[in-house]
């Protein structure tokens, strides 16, 4: 049972375009998301992150949009750059119940900028 | 900055083999936790330990135990390996109270 999915495994865009990566989830437990980036040959990098009592946390290029009513969160990264090509997974947490840094992550969507 | 460090990056074992992965930590972290990455599957939870000789299933423990003698170090055991681990292993920290999980660069296996 996939709690968090990324029904889109890749996404191509040129450079300077919009990115935009989706993320739904099931369980209305689930109280903050993150958003990690990660190279090949490397582990995943935390990127940006946002709690269930907002629904919108920016930082640089990178926003992520949350709609509790629709479970739906979405990455947006503008303008995307070549060094933005990488796998991005969605993450979801259920802090209120304690914090046990128990993270559930999406399938991961493969993201290539081209130049 | 935190760092995890996984000492083997990539392994090649024969099936029935028994495996340690090492994972250590140097920002005296709490939680520590191992994952495998998948195509298609995204990252699945194995094992977690919120403090030295504790440890909690987490959805995938099947196959693996894990050891947290030392507060810094977190192993996972493969008793017996098996084809269907070949995978990519990543060991993550986290700070009590914190929120975001700081991982390993992955150890990749290949069970033959």
């Amino acid at each position: 049972d996939q709690q968090v999915k990324q029904n889109s495994p890749s996404l191509s865009v040129q450079e300077g375009r919009i990115s935009i990566l989706n993320c739904d989830y099931t369980n209305s437990m689930f109280d903050y998301f993150l958003w990690y980036k990660k190279y090949p040959a490397e582990g995943p990098t935390f990127l940006i992150s946002i709690s269930s009592i907002k629904d919108k946390n920016e930082d640089g290029r990178f926003t992520v949009f949350l709609n509790k009513s629709a479970k739906h969160l979405s990455l947006h990264i503008v303008p995307s750059q070549p060094g933005d090509s990488a796998v991005y997974f969605c993450a979801a947490s259920a802090y209120g119940s304690g914090n046990t840094g128990k993270l559930i992550f999406g399938q991961g969507t493969t993201l290539q900028v081209k130049p | 900055d935190v760092k995890v460090t996984q000492s083997s990056r990539y392994l090649v074992k024969r099936t029935g083999e028994k495996v340690f992965l090492e994972c250590v930590q140097d920002m005296d972290h709490e939680n520590m936790f191992w994952y495998r990455q998948d195509p298609g599957l995204g990252l699945r939870l194995i094992y977690f330990s919120y403090d030295v000789k504790m440890k909690e299933k987490g959805d995938i423990p099947e196959g693996y135990s894990v050891s947290r003698e030392k507060k810094e170090r977190f192993s996972l055991i493969l008793e017996s390996a098996s084809t269907n681990q070949t995978s990519m292993y990543l060991c993550a920290s986290l700070e009590s109270g914190a929120n975001v999980l700081t991982f390993g660069a992955g150890s990749r296996l290949t069970v033959l």
